[in-house]
């Protein structure tokens, strides 16, 4: 299974609202990564967690706060976002930070925030 | 800062090979470039990477000139659903750093 999933494919939030975003992947992968990524723009890093810990931090808004419960699975919790917080969030996995490199990207949540 | 120039857009017809150039000069020994493309809607996938040698798997192959300034990503028969950004990227730092990459059309 070379699959990472996410959930959900579309969330529509307002500005006040607390949502989060899953991410999961049973390839036995160490390292798993936040992306956002603008429409018509690259993805940029966000957050990277290695055997569970936070390991990178892009000075990212605290109103974005990520979670990593286990080695399977992935989290990003929304709180107070703002309109220009609208974009395709994306996860990725690799073996370990080693192989940061050679990643699997799951599809995205297309977020948009009123 | 991504340290990658790869042209904004081209064109292919089905079929033919298309070639996506990458320039990365200020590459360094032991760095490794990879690429990846991003099909729309979907997130990124990884396609090959290469340190010098040329390299070639199912999906492409790469060629890397001898003073390992550029890049050749090749796709020998390209179909319609090979259009997408295709990205071409320095590996350093322990993460990817996306550059603009090249929007690829694959025409009928």
């Amino acid at each position: 299974d070379t699959e990472v999933t996410q959930t959900p494919k579309h969330l529509v939030m307002g500005m006040t609202n607390k949502k989060s975003l899953k991410c999961e992947q049973h390839m036995g992968h160490r390292a798993m990564y936040w992306y956002k990524q603008k429409a018509k723009k690259p993805p940029e890093l966000m957050f990277v967690y290695s055997y569970e810990k936070l390991s990178i931090n892009e000075s990212v808004p605290s109103r974005f706060s990520p979670e990593c419960p286990n080695s399977s699975l992935l989290n990003l919790h929304l709180h107070a976002l703002q309109p220009e917080d609208s974009a395709l969030y994306l996860c990725a996995s690799s073996q370990t930070l080693g192989s940061a490199y050679e990643q699997y990207f799951g599809p995205g949540t297309r977020l948009t925030v009123t | 800062d991504a340290k990658t120039t790869q042209p904004t857009s081209m064109d292919c017809a089905e079929g033919r090979a298309a070639n996506l150039p990458c320039n990365h000069s200020t590459i360094s020994g032991n760095e490794y470039v990879y690429w990846y493309r991003q099909i729309h809607s979907q997130g990124p996938q990884y396609i090959i990477h290469g340190l010098k040698n040329n390299e070639t798997n199912e999906m492409a192959s790469l060629i890397i000139t001898e003073d390992r300034k550029s890049s050749t990503l090749i796709l020998p028969h390209a179909t319609l659903r090979d259009t997408a950004v295709y990205y071409c990227i320095e590996a350093s730092g322990s993460r990817l750093t996306f550059g603009e990459g090249t929007q690829l059309t694959v025409n009928p």
